[in-house]
């Protein structure tokens, strides 16, 4: 399984865009990349999942260059509401298995 | 939105009890799994259990530990014995395209 490496905390605004970088080195050729957001005592949830270049939706966009061994989750204009824990998971879909630290994301007003 | 749905929210057992905790998955989804999450740490993987069988476990995952799906809805974790170190949340997960997390289950141990 790839292991992942994020930033263990963040700190940022409101109003400002946020960029998580997460490594993973030994990721395999059919690896997906996938980004979930937990609030305490609650499960996590899904974000945003791409294979390579970039992938948008209605809350994030995930950039992962062509060597795929890194990928950035981008929040644009976080809110208070946005402090949360971020994960990035590597693996095959339906079986991304390996939590890593994750990034805890504390946005200021 | 589609939800995975788990029971009881919090249960409080005593050393040595078993404990049976419930998970209704999202009705066409496939995969199903078992993860945990002790106080402050990180969410760790339990088990998979694909086409009503184990499809992966961790190495958490040992003989007082059990799953089912008894009546092809509810997916049930077992605890056979629980332990103090047992105590954690427990969450039930599903997936199609997607992996969706149940709310959790607080499990404490005394």
């Amino acid at each position: 399984l790839a292991k992942t490496t994020q930033p263990i905390s963040m700190d940022s605004y409101e109003g400002q865009e946020v960029n998580i970088t997460c490594s993973h080195n030994n990721i395999a050729t059919n690896d997906y990349i996938t980004w979930y957001q937990q609030f305490p005592s609650q499960g996590p949830r899904f974000i945003i999942q791409g294979y390579k270049t970039k992938v948008t939706n209605e809350v994030a966009s995930l950039f992962i260059p062509a060597d795929r061994k890194s990928s950035t989750l981008s929040l644009p204009r976080v809110s208070l509401s946005d402090t949360a824990v971020y994960y990035c998971l590597v693996g095959v879909a339906g079986n991304m298995l390996t939590f890593g630290g994750g990034t805890r994301l504390m946005v200021k007003p | 939105e589609p939800e995975v749905t788990q029971t009881p929210s919090h249960q409080v057992t005593q050393m040595g009890q078993e404990v049976i905790l419930r998970c209704v998955p999202i009705s066409n989804h496939l995969y199903f799994y078992w993860y945990r999450q002790i106080l402050g740490q990180k969410v760790e993987f339990l088990v998979s259990f694909y086409n009503n069988e184990i499809s992966e476990k961790s190495e958490i995952f040992d003989d007082q530990f059990s799953v089912e799906r008894p009546d092809g809805s509810n997916f049930t974790l077992k605890i056979r014995s629980t332990k103090l170190e047992d105590s954690a949340m427990y969450f039930c997960a599903t997936f199609l395209d997607e992996q969706f997390f149940g709310p959790g289950t607080r499990l404490t141990v005394l």
